[in-house]
């Protein structure tokens, strides 16, 4: 069955950095655009990037654009987010999900606080 | 960026039928129109696609459709198992994706 398994979460620092991966089972992976959501406690949902198949289209929401980097393995059946320069505002869940146009699957989630 | 306007809350008794609001612009609620569940804790669900597709396995108590820029959700024969949020969401012309502020649905 599809599997989405976030990983990399965890607790850092206003201005430090983190990088999440995503490991994708159960289905051709380098076939599907891929995105980024996430959701802060108690909040909505937040589109945060997506990727197509080859890397070759890439978007990013304004709140992360110049801070966050997403890329992608297909060989590995990877996905991954690079963030940087890390604000509190960008403490979340951060899910992985496949697709953009509606999204079909997702992970768990992995939490990311920024604190000082 | 905007997100779209969804009613904070919508209550229905078991049985009775509601209906969630999705509004934004022309730009925003076109053709690709999504709905998901999410129970506390959980991830999100995909329940309608495509303004008015359910997914394989999803009740077709769960319709949607769209007028105009504000798109909607129905759940009829409501059940307890129903209440959870609810989030619009919409692939944008501008290639981009957009959420909705998200709808708690409270079973009475």
């Amino acid at each position: 069955q599809v599997q989405l398994v976030e990983s990399g979460g965890g607790l850092v620092k206003p201005g430090e950095s983190l990088r999440l991966s995503c490991a994708a089972s159960g289905f051709s992976f380098s076939n599907f655009y891929m995105t980024w959501i996430r959701q802060a406690p108690g909040k909505g949902l937040e589109w945060i990037s997506y990727i197509d198949t080859g890397s070759d289209h890439i978007n990013y929401a304004d709140s992360v654009k110049g801070r966050f980097t997403i890329s992608r393995d297909n060989a590995k059946n990877s996905l991954y987010l690079q963030m940087n320069s890390l604000r509190a505002e960008d403490t979340a869940v951060y899910y992985c999900a496949r697709d953009i146009r509606y999204i079909s699957a997702w992970g768990q989630g992995t939490l990311v606080t920024v604190s000082s | 960026q905007s997100a779209l306007t969804q009613p904070a809350s919508v209550s229905g008794s078991p049985g009775q039928s509601i209906t969630i609001s999705c509004t934004g612009t022309s730009s925003d609620v076109g053709d690709y129109v999504s709905w998901y569940q999410q129970h506390p804790g959980k991830a999100p669900k995909l329940v309608i696609y495509d303004v008015n597709d359910r997914p394989s396995g999803i009740s077709n108590r769960f319709s949607a459709s769209k007028s105009g820029n504000t798109a909607s959700l129905t759940i009829s024969g409501l059940q307890a198992g129903d209440e959870a949020d609810y989030y619009c969401s919409s692939y944008t012309t501008a290639a981009t994706v957009v959420f909705g502020g998200g709808t708690k649905v409270t079973v009475l």
